[in-house]
């Protein structure tokens, strides 16, 4: 079956780190890689599109990897502030998937002082 | 300012009653989307439009029902037959115009609860 795993346990880091945060899937051929940030009691907001055929995507302190041999990709946020505490979503686009995105269930993030 | 407003943010629904969720864009953007989340278990699409009149099922449509009359609405009614209603539901939409990258817009959802 289809799957798409992001780690469930919250990642809590100190101020000024790095935070890596990972997205695994199987049995999936993504054309497509979305990551997305939700604040609580609110929607999604996208961060960053990487294509299969793109090794790393950055954005300002947002960094993406997608490796389609380990099927995975990487999402780090350098010189990490309180402010980036949130769940971040990540989000499959499939070739021949209808122009729908599969979400993972997403890992919160905690920066603290 | 572009975006998509869901109504109400909250909504308490009364057993063997239907209530309608709101979802207004005005991005110009073909595709819309309603997803349904629960704790733990992430975004989990109820049902999809690219055009208007015209909608597809998701992965957990039963006790759900959409309509696509306008470019711009696309309401959710929550059935009666929809056992296990309390969630937070999300409405998103994307443009299908250039590439086929484009991000999702998401509204800022509304919270069902059973009274």
């Amino acid at each position: 079956s289809q799957k798409i795993e992001q780690n469930s346990e919250a990642l809590n880091i100190q101020e000024g780190k790095t935070a890596t945060l990972t997205c695994n899937y199987t049995n999936y051929s993504p054309a497509y890689l979305q990551w997305y940030r939700q604040d609580p009691g609110r929607g999604p907001v996208f961060l960053l599109l990487i294509r299969e055929n793109e090794k790393e995507k950055r954005k300002e302190r947002l960094k993406v990897t997608f490796d389609t041999t380990l099927k995975q990709s990487l999402f780090h946020i350098t010189a990490s502030q309180p402010a980036d505490s949130a769940t971040y979503l990540c989000a499959l686009d499939i070739t021949g998937g209808g122009n729908k995105l599969t979400f993972g269930t997403g890992t919160q993030l905690k920066v603290e002082l | 300012d572009g975006g998509i407003t869901q109504s109400p943010k909250y909504l308490f629904r009364k057993e063997g009653q239907n209530v309608t969720l709101s979802c207004e864009q005005n991005l110009n953007h073909d595709a819309m989307y309603w997803y349904r989340q629960d704790p733990g278990q992430g975004l989990r699409l109820i049902y999809y439009s690219q055009i208007v009149n015209d909608f597809q099922k998701g992965d957990i449509a039963e006790g759900y029902s959409v309509s696509r009359e306008k470019k711009e609405s696309f309401p959710l009614t929550v059935t009666s037959a929809q056992k296990n209603p309390t969630a937070f539901y999300l409405c998103a939409s994307r443009s299908l115009l250039g590439e086929r990258n484009q991000p999702q817009h998401f509204g800022d959802g509304t919270r069902l609860s059973i009274l």
